[in-house]
């Protein structure tokens, strides 16, 4: 059964700070690996990532991705309260997303 | 507004009675999919169409679930005889199809069962 782990569950930093969120996986047959975040209700998109060694970046978030390894780390630097929610790391495998259980981030001012 | 739609938003139900959510998808998706999602946790898949084909059902749903996409657009989620235990938020989504796993989120129909 496919399986997505994220730590921290939890992190609480002030405005200004850096910081990583990780999220590792096992899955058959392996196709791509998402992050979303999810502030009151619908899980928003941020990225997709196939290949390894690649970085996809948007604005202070960035992401990539290591396949040999199976995990993905999201960073995001001079984080902002605007930043506070869970994200969530999924997996495509078979013909359906599995999610970890997120990270819930609080950027306090 | 052309995102995913759900409704209703919120439902209040009395244990052993019937509910149905609604789902809207972005209108070229073709695939459309349910999770559940419960304090504390990640979506949970349920199940998911490609056009009116029903293509997966988790092996967690009970029988008391079903779902239908008649046409191949809007979708409708049923619950039969709630217990407690299904208070949770539902969550529908769409994508365009095979290949393209990036799935767009609705709102949520958040039920609770008293």
């Amino acid at each position: 059964e496919d399986k997505v782990v994220q730590s921290p569950l939890s992190l609480v930093v002030h405005e200004g700070d850096t910081v990583t969120l990780n999220c590792s996986y096992e899955v058959t047959n392996f196709r791509s690996l998402l992050w979303y975040k999810q502030e009151k209700k619908a899980p928003t998109f941020l990225f997709m990532l196939t290949s390894s060694g690649i970085e996809k970046k948007s604005g202070r978030l960035s992401s990539i991705l290591d396949k040999k390894e199976l995990f993905s780390i999201l960073n995001i630097t001079a984080t902002q309260t605007g930043d506070s929610a869970v994200y969530l790391c999924a997996v495509h495998g078979s013909e359906k997303l599995v999610f970890g259980k997120g990270t819930k981030l609080t950027v306090n001012p | 507004d052309t995102g995913v739609s759900q409704n209703p938003r919120h439902k209040i139900t009395k244990r052993g009675q019937n509910v149905t959510f609604r789902c809207d998808p972005i209108s070229e998706h073709n695939r459309l999919y349910w999770y559940r999602q419960t304090l504390g946790q990640g979506p949970e898949f349920l199940t998911y169409f490609q056009n009116e084909a029903q293509l997966e059902k988790s092996r967690l749903l009970s029988d008391r679930f079903s779902a239908e996409r008649p046409k191949g657009s809007f979708s409708t989620l049923e619950i039969q005889r709630t217990e407690q235990g299904d208070s949770a938020m539902y969550l529908c989504a769409s994508s365009l199809g095979q290949g393209f796993p990036e799935a767009f989120f609705g709102q949520g129909t958040r039920l609770t069962v008293v």
